[in-house]
């Protein structure tokens, strides 16, 4: 079965760091460029994040630009996502997903993992 | 940035209608357009790709069309599992979402 699977969301005060992890299942992930998309309370879905297939290309929204740093691990099959100074606006539901076909981080996002819940507060 | 309005924002329909959601983008995006269906609590799941082809294992009833600015998804007869958020999304340049449509039962 094709499967991500996030994990590492929790709840963090303001200024503070959180990683997350995403593991993949049941595909070549080494061969698929991935991404982050999050939702916050209430809102619609915002692109976080790309990477590449290879990890040696990276992308960023402007709004989480300098905060934070997308990598993986094609050995372990996982893809993670390291935020740094924490803001209350980083609130939200954050998804692992796969961009479809081999073409690159510009493509429709095929598997989704279920999310991983994100809280900045004090 | 490309925007991407969808219309309506709320759309009340009865199960067996027809549903009709827009999306416009705020320039060309080609055919490099997708659909999504999201239900609380879940992961959102790819409907339709490059504006008009189905996800593997998409129902029939579940169709796309538009190119350039302009995009429809059509659901021919709603079922009850129909009833969700639905979002459009381009990838002609670094992905951008629309608002969302939340289709609810009349």
């Amino acid at each position: 079965e094709v499967q991500l699977v996030a994990s590492g969301g929790g709840l963090v005060q303001p200024g503070r760091s959180l990683r997350l992890s995403c593991v993949a299942s049941g595909f070549t992930f080494s061969t698929y460029a991935m991404s982050w998309v999050r939702q916050a309370p209430g809102k619609g879905l915002e692109w976080v994040s790309a990477i590449s297939a290879s990890g040696g290309s990276t992308y960023y929204a402007d709004s989480v630009k300098g905060r934070v740093t997308i990598s993986r691990g094609n050995s372990k099959n996982s893809l993670y996502l390291q935020m740094s100074n924490l803001r209350a606006e980083d609130t939200a539901i954050y998804y692992c997903a796969k961009f479809r076909g081999s073409g690159g981080p510009r493509a429709a996002f095929d598997i989704w993992g279920q999310g991983t819940k994100v809280t900045v507060s004090s | 940035e490309v925007v991407l309005t969808q219309s309506p924002a709320t759309l009340s329909l009865s199960p067996g209608e027809r549903a009709t959601l827009s999306c416009r983008a705020s320039q060309s995006v080609s055919s490099s357009l997708a659909w999504y269906q999201h239900k609380p609590g879940q992961a959102p799941r790819l409907l339709i790709y490059d504006a008009s082809n189905r996800a593997t294992g998409i129902p029939a009833r579940f169709s796309g069309s538009g190119s350039g600015t302009d995009f429809t998804l059509t659901i021919s007869s709603l079922e009850p599992g129909d009833f969700a958020v639905y979002y459009c999304q381009q990838h002609s340049t670094w992905p951008t979402f629309g608002q969302g449509t939340r289709l609810e039962i009349k």
